[in-house]
């Protein structure tokens, strides 16, 4: 099983719905992230969260929200899709300990009709 | 100009052939990257970490040079299984501000 699991791993939608993408890991990590995947414009980050209480914006946060509602969840929510929303989302947790690696989820995919 | 760039390839390249990829970083300041491996339609995992003095893992070697902003990443007899995308990671701003190249694209030939 992996450690960082997304659901759902692909999503169509439309325009105007809310949309929530959910994140739990088992590493055991306190850090958190959201990123988007464009082609050509590579990963960014949309929030990330460094414990329970601490949740804090990312370069591309307008249009999002998040929740940590506990240690290993975290999840990402769009209020109203709108199609350039369409992407694929990456969910990822880190450790001082590692060194800065950052352990991906498998992504969940979106598409905002 | 981005804070980091990549030639998004391809790079076709024949099995045992001996490829490398450059990545130019804008911020003369930064001094923590990565290499990151991302396979079609998968999440990305890190490669390897790239020390000032280098370091290598294998057939993978990945160096940086200061004085013209940029890292590279060696890829000795390439395998079919190394098909892959490679990005580029400047990690020097911290969590918050990790920046990912957009990737260079590998395709080893048989």
């Amino acid at each position: 099983d992996a450690d960082v699991t997304q659901t759902p791993r692909n999503r169509i939608t439309k325009t105007g719905k809310r949309i929530m993408l959910e994140c739990s890991q088992t590493k055991g990590h306190d850090r958190m992230y959201w990123y988007r995947q464009d082609p050509g414009l590579g990963l960014r980050l949309i929030y990330y969260s460094f414990d329970v209480k601490d949740i804090n914006k990312g370069e591309i946060s307008d249009g999002y929200s998040v929740s940590r509602q506990a240690q290993a969840k975290f999840s990402l929510s769009l209020e109203s899709a709108i199609p350039n929303q369409t992407a694929l989302y990456f969910c990822a947790t880190s450790d001082p300990v590692s060194g800065g690696e950052l352990f991906f989820g498998e992504g969940s995919r979106l598409t905002v009709l | 100009r981005k804070e980091v760039e990549q030639d998004p390839g391809p790079f076709n390249v024949p099995e045992g052939a001996t490829v490398a990829f450059n990545c130019t970083y804008s911020n003369s300041a930064s001094q923590s990257f990565f290499w990151y491996r991302q396979d079609c339609r998968k999440e990305p995992k890190l490669l390897m970490s790239v020390y000032s003095s280098g370091n290598e893992d294998g057939r993978f070697t990945a160096q940086l040079n200061r004085a013209s902003q940029y890292i590279s990443l060696l890829i000795r007899d390439s395998k079919l299984s190394d098909s892959a995308t490679y990005l580029c990671v400047d990690a020097s701003g911290g969590y918050q501000k990790v920046t990912f190249g957009t990737g260079t694209k590998l395709q080893v030939i048989p």
